[in-house]
């Protein structure tokens, strides 16, 4: 049973990067899509963005200009990248694999990870 | 952005009662393969967001068969047939038929 992790700094200063990993385990990083997704306090769920095991990237186009997603397989693990953040990147962070069961066509997020609380302060 | 629009925000239940959210799309959700890429998720109090029905009417494993997607196009629902009070927390919904997907804001089940 494929379970996610979520790590990296709780806090980030503005202008800066925010990096977080994304640790899959119980399972193969192959044929798969794996996604972050975001949800500041308070508020609706956010899709971030996603790479496939091949390598094929999609981003949020409002994020794409400060995004990278970035895939390690040898590692089980895929990251996120988030440059020159501010107040409003202050969020919960979750990785989810997002499956495809339709003609490898990418559906829904399942299973997610815990999610990481990213504040962006001074 | 396809924008998704849940109704209503809030749902008071009644354990043992029926309940019904409404899930409404700004483009179509079908895709020429026939399938509705529409997915609802449940957040309960402090927890990640567990898929509950995908591509429109499918029950994902473990979900009780309580829970039920319907819907084509834009107009879709997630009804429970009977409430159980651990069904309480956040239900959204989400298209992943286009770039970037979206999700609606939620509507907040209590008891």
């Amino acid at each position: 049973q494929v379970q996610l992790q979520e790590s990296g700094p709780g806090l980030a200063k503005p202008s800066e990067t925010l990096s977080l990993t994304c640790t899959v385990s119980g399972g193969l990083m192959s044929n798969s899509y794996w996604a972050w997704i975001r949800q500041p306090a308070g508020k609706a769920l956010e899709f971030v963005g996603r790479i496939h095991s091949t390598g094929s990237i999609n981003y949020n186009p409002s994020l794409k200009s400060r995004l990278t997603v970035s895939l390690d397989t040898s590692k089980n693990q895929f990251s996120l990248n988030l440059k020159s953040v501010t107040a409003a990147d202050t969020a919960v962070y979750y990785c989810a694999r997002q499956r495809a069961q339709i003609a490898a066509r990418p559906d829904c997020f399942d299973p997610w990870g815990q999610g990481i609380l990213v504040t962006v302060s001074s | 952005d396809v924008v998704m629009t849940q109704s209503p925000l809030s749902l008071p239940v009644t354990p043992g009662e029926p309940a019904s959210i409404s899930c409404r799309s700004s483009e179509s959700l079908l895709h020429s393969n026939g399938y509705n890429y529409l997915d609802w998720y449940l957040q309960k109090p402090g927890q990640s967001p567990q898929l509950l029905i995908s591509l429109g009417s499918n029950r994902a494993s473990g979900v009780p068969d309580r829970f039920s997607g319907s819907g084509s196009g834009t107009d879709f629902t997630l009804k429970i047939s009977r409430v159980e009070a651990e069904d309480v927390g956040l239900y959204y919904c989400m298209q992943g038929l286009k770039n970037p997907v979206t999700f609606g804001g939620g509507t907040k089940v209590e008891i």
